[in-house]
Protein backbone atom coordinates (compact mmCIF):
# COMPACT_ATOMS: atom_id res chain seq x y z
CA UNK A 1 0.00 0.00 0.00
CA UNK A 2 1.02 3.89 -0.53
CA UNK A 3 2.67 5.00 2.05
CA UNK A 4 4.38 8.33 3.11
CA UNK A 5 6.44 8.22 6.04
CA UNK A 6 8.13 11.61 7.22
CA UNK A 7 10.52 12.02 9.75
CA UNK A 8 10.41 13.11 13.10
CA UNK A 9 9.70 16.63 14.99
CA UNK A 10 12.38 19.31 15.34
CA UNK A 11 13.00 22.26 17.18
CA UNK A 12 15.45 24.85 15.99
CA UNK A 13 16.70 28.23 17.01
CA UNK A 14 15.74 31.11 14.97
CA UNK A 15 18.01 31.67 11.73
CA UNK A 16 18.74 28.16 11.82
CA UNK A 17 17.82 25.47 8.86
CA UNK A 18 15.36 22.49 9.16
CA UNK A 19 16.01 19.49 6.73
CA UNK A 20 12.57 17.52 6.49
CA UNK A 21 12.03 13.78 4.93
CA UNK A 22 9.53 12.28 3.33
CA UNK A 23 9.81 8.27 2.35
CA UNK A 24 7.27 7.11 -0.10
CA UNK A 25 6.79 3.14 -0.67
CA UNK A 26 4.20 1.26 -2.03
CA UNK A 27 4.80 2.55 -5.48
CA UNK A 28 7.40 4.17 -8.17
CA UNK A 29 8.45 7.39 -6.60
CA UNK A 30 9.73 9.08 -9.87
CA UNK A 31 6.33 8.43 -10.82
CA UNK A 32 4.31 11.07 -9.49
CA UNK A 33 5.49 14.61 -7.95
CA UNK A 34 5.55 15.45 -4.25
CA UNK A 35 4.53 18.54 -3.07
CA UNK A 36 4.57 19.99 0.83
CA UNK A 37 2.30 21.85 2.63
CA UNK A 38 2.46 23.05 6.35
CA UNK A 39 -0.46 23.99 8.45
CA UNK A 40 0.74 26.33 12.09
CA UNK A 41 -1.48 25.35 15.10
CA UNK A 42 -5.09 25.81 14.50
CA UNK A 43 -4.71 27.67 11.06
CA UNK A 44 -5.35 26.18 7.58
CA UNK A 45 -3.26 24.94 4.61
CA UNK A 46 -0.52 26.59 2.93
CA UNK A 47 0.62 25.43 0.29
CA UNK A 48 4.82 25.69 0.00
CA UNK A 49 6.24 23.75 -3.46
CA UNK A 50 6.21 21.00 -5.65
CA UNK A 51 9.05 18.48 -7.03
CA UNK A 52 9.21 15.67 -9.90
CA UNK A 53 10.99 13.11 -8.10
CA UNK A 54 11.96 11.85 -11.83
CA UNK A 55 13.37 15.17 -13.27
CA UNK A 56 14.05 17.07 -10.26
CA UNK A 57 12.11 19.78 -11.62
CA UNK A 58 11.22 22.14 -8.71
CA UNK A 59 8.48 25.40 -7.98
CA UNK A 60 8.27 27.02 -5.38
CA UNK A 61 5.25 29.34 -3.47
CA UNK A 62 6.50 33.27 -3.92
CA UNK A 63 6.71 33.16 -0.02
CA UNK A 64 9.42 30.74 0.06
CA UNK A 65 11.09 31.49 -2.71
CA UNK A 66 14.93 31.64 -1.44
CA UNK A 67 14.41 30.04 1.66
CA UNK A 68 12.76 26.60 0.68
CA UNK A 69 14.49 24.14 -1.45
CA UNK A 70 13.02 20.68 -2.55
CA UNK A 71 15.37 17.77 -3.14
CA UNK A 72 15.33 13.91 -3.47
CA UNK A 73 17.29 11.11 -3.18
CA UNK A 74 15.64 8.44 -5.56
CA UNK A 75 18.15 5.58 -4.82
CA UNK A 76 16.29 6.04 -1.10
CA UNK A 77 12.61 6.84 -3.01
CA UNK A 78 12.59 10.04 -0.27
CA UNK A 79 12.00 13.83 -0.75
CA UNK A 80 13.43 16.11 1.08
CA UNK A 81 12.08 19.42 2.31
CA UNK A 82 14.85 22.54 3.55
CA UNK A 83 13.38 25.41 4.87
CA UNK A 84 16.43 28.53 5.89
CA UNK A 85 16.13 31.29 8.29
CA UNK A 86 13.94 30.28 10.21
CA UNK A 87 11.82 32.63 12.15
CA UNK A 88 8.89 31.88 14.51
CA UNK A 89 6.28 32.09 12.22
CA UNK A 90 7.56 28.98 10.44
CA UNK A 91 5.99 27.08 13.38
CA UNK A 92 3.99 24.69 11.87
CA UNK A 93 2.96 20.52 10.83
CA UNK A 94 4.68 20.41 7.71
CA UNK A 95 3.13 17.35 5.09
CA UNK A 96 4.43 15.94 1.98
CA UNK A 97 1.59 15.36 -0.40
CA UNK A 98 1.51 13.10 -3.43
CA UNK A 99 -0.17 14.13 -6.84
CA UNK A 100 -2.07 11.99 -8.87
CA UNK A 101 -3.17 12.88 -11.96
CA UNK A 102 -6.49 11.36 -13.56
CA UNK A 103 -7.63 12.87 -17.06
CA UNK A 104 -5.62 15.71 -16.54
CA UNK A 105 -6.96 16.56 -13.10
CA UNK A 106 -4.54 16.60 -10.18
CA UNK A 107 -5.13 16.18 -6.64
CA UNK A 108 -3.26 15.31 -3.97
CA UNK A 109 -4.06 11.26 -2.83
CA UNK A 110 -1.60 10.43 -0.48
CA UNK A 111 -0.19 12.69 2.64
CA UNK A 112 3.12 12.10 5.00
CA UNK A 113 1.71 12.16 8.84
CA UNK A 114 3.11 15.48 8.72
CA UNK A 115 6.11 16.68 10.83
CA UNK A 116 5.89 19.57 13.67
CA UNK A 117 8.96 21.98 13.21
CA UNK A 118 8.87 24.17 16.24
CA UNK A 119 11.29 27.73 15.72
CA UNK A 120 12.08 28.87 19.12
CA UNK A 121 14.97 30.65 21.02
CA UNK B 1 -3.01 34.26 -6.93
CA UNK B 2 -6.46 32.20 -7.42
CA UNK B 3 -8.27 33.17 -3.92
CA UNK B 4 -10.68 30.35 -2.24
CA UNK B 5 -13.49 31.55 0.03
CA UNK B 6 -15.11 28.94 1.98
CA UNK B 7 -18.22 29.65 3.66
CA UNK B 8 -19.32 28.81 6.15
CA UNK B 9 -16.16 28.96 8.50
CA UNK B 10 -18.26 27.22 10.97
CA UNK B 11 -21.22 24.34 11.26
CA UNK B 12 -22.92 23.53 13.86
CA UNK B 13 -25.49 19.99 12.76
CA UNK B 14 -26.81 16.96 14.18
CA UNK B 15 -26.07 13.66 13.07
CA UNK B 16 -28.42 12.76 10.25
CA UNK B 17 -28.60 16.84 9.22
CA UNK B 18 -27.77 17.86 5.33
CA UNK B 19 -24.43 19.96 5.26
CA UNK B 20 -23.52 22.17 2.41
CA UNK B 21 -20.06 24.04 1.98
CA UNK B 22 -19.78 26.33 -0.72
CA UNK B 23 -15.93 27.16 -2.03
CA UNK B 24 -16.19 30.13 -4.42
CA UNK B 25 -12.82 31.32 -6.60
CA UNK B 26 -11.18 34.29 -7.29
CA UNK B 27 -11.19 33.50 -10.93
CA UNK B 28 -12.60 30.28 -12.98
CA UNK B 29 -10.60 27.09 -12.47
CA UNK B 30 -12.85 24.98 -14.66
CA UNK B 31 -12.94 22.04 -12.32
CA UNK B 32 -9.62 21.73 -11.22
CA UNK B 33 -11.04 21.65 -7.84
CA UNK B 34 -10.55 19.34 -4.54
CA UNK B 35 -11.86 19.00 -1.11
CA UNK B 36 -10.48 17.37 1.55
CA UNK B 37 -11.36 16.23 5.44
CA UNK B 38 -9.09 16.60 8.20
CA UNK B 39 -9.24 15.32 11.40
CA UNK B 40 -7.72 16.90 15.17
CA UNK B 41 -3.93 15.86 14.56
CA UNK B 42 -4.16 13.78 10.90
CA UNK B 43 -3.35 14.80 7.75
CA UNK B 44 -6.01 15.93 5.28
CA UNK B 45 -7.79 12.69 3.61
CA UNK B 46 -9.10 13.39 -0.28
CA UNK B 47 -12.82 13.23 -0.56
CA UNK B 48 -13.38 14.70 -3.61
CA UNK B 49 -11.32 15.80 -7.13
CA UNK B 50 -12.13 17.25 -10.27
CA UNK B 51 -14.99 18.80 -8.58
CA UNK B 52 -17.05 16.06 -8.18
CA UNK B 53 -15.49 12.49 -8.63
CA UNK B 54 -15.47 10.60 -5.52
CA UNK B 55 -12.02 9.01 -4.43
CA UNK B 56 -11.93 5.58 -3.68
CA UNK B 57 -13.26 4.23 -0.59
CA UNK B 58 -15.04 7.83 0.42
CA UNK B 59 -18.55 7.03 1.52
CA UNK B 60 -21.14 8.15 -1.23
CA UNK B 61 -23.23 10.22 1.67
CA UNK B 62 -20.30 12.82 0.22
CA UNK B 63 -20.86 14.84 -2.95
CA UNK B 64 -19.18 17.31 -5.22
CA UNK B 65 -20.48 19.93 -7.62
CA UNK B 66 -20.15 23.07 -9.53
CA UNK B 67 -17.37 24.60 -12.13
CA UNK B 68 -15.80 27.73 -13.37
CA UNK B 69 -16.23 30.00 -9.78
CA UNK B 70 -18.72 28.25 -7.53
CA UNK B 71 -18.61 25.11 -6.18
CA UNK B 72 -20.05 22.98 -3.33
CA UNK B 73 -19.19 19.77 -0.78
CA UNK B 74 -22.72 18.37 0.25
CA UNK B 75 -22.93 15.58 3.02
CA UNK B 76 -26.24 14.35 2.72
CA UNK B 77 -26.58 12.65 6.33
CA UNK B 78 -23.91 13.68 8.92
CA UNK B 79 -22.59 10.94 10.84
CA UNK B 80 -20.51 10.98 13.56
CA UNK B 81 -16.95 10.90 11.88
CA UNK B 82 -17.88 13.33 9.95
CA UNK B 83 -17.15 15.92 12.20
CA UNK B 84 -14.11 17.72 10.84
CA UNK B 85 -12.68 20.20 9.71
CA UNK B 86 -12.94 20.67 5.11
CA UNK B 87 -10.77 22.50 2.72
CA UNK B 88 -11.08 22.66 -1.22
CA UNK B 89 -8.20 23.45 -3.10
CA UNK B 90 -7.52 24.84 -6.59
CA UNK B 91 -5.41 23.10 -8.62
CA UNK B 92 -5.62 24.59 -12.02
CA UNK B 93 -2.67 27.61 -11.46
CA UNK B 94 0.51 27.91 -9.47
CA UNK B 95 0.81 28.71 -6.95
CA UNK B 96 -2.07 26.30 -5.82
CA UNK B 97 -4.09 27.48 -2.94
CA UNK B 98 -6.53 26.11 -0.68
CA UNK B 99 -9.66 27.60 1.21
CA UNK B 100 -9.91 28.79 4.73
CA UNK B 101 -11.59 26.19 5.82
CA UNK B 102 -15.05 24.98 7.16
CA UNK B 103 -15.62 23.53 10.94
CA UNK B 104 -18.52 20.61 10.91
CA UNK B 105 -18.74 20.21 14.70
CA UNK B 106 -21.88 18.64 16.69
CA UNK B 107 -24.95 20.65 17.35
Amino acid sequence: QVQLVQSGAEVQKPGASVKVSCKASGYTFTSYDINWVRQATGQGLEWMGWMNPNRGDTGYGQKFQGRVTLTRDTSKSTAFLELSGLRSEDTAVYFCARVANYDDNFYFDYWGQGTLVTVSS
Amino acid sequence: DIQLTQSPSFVSASVGDRVTITCRASQGISSYLAWYQQKPGQAPKLLIYAASTLQSGVPSRFSGSGSGTDFTLTISSLQPEDFATYYCQQLKTYPLTFGGGTKVEIK
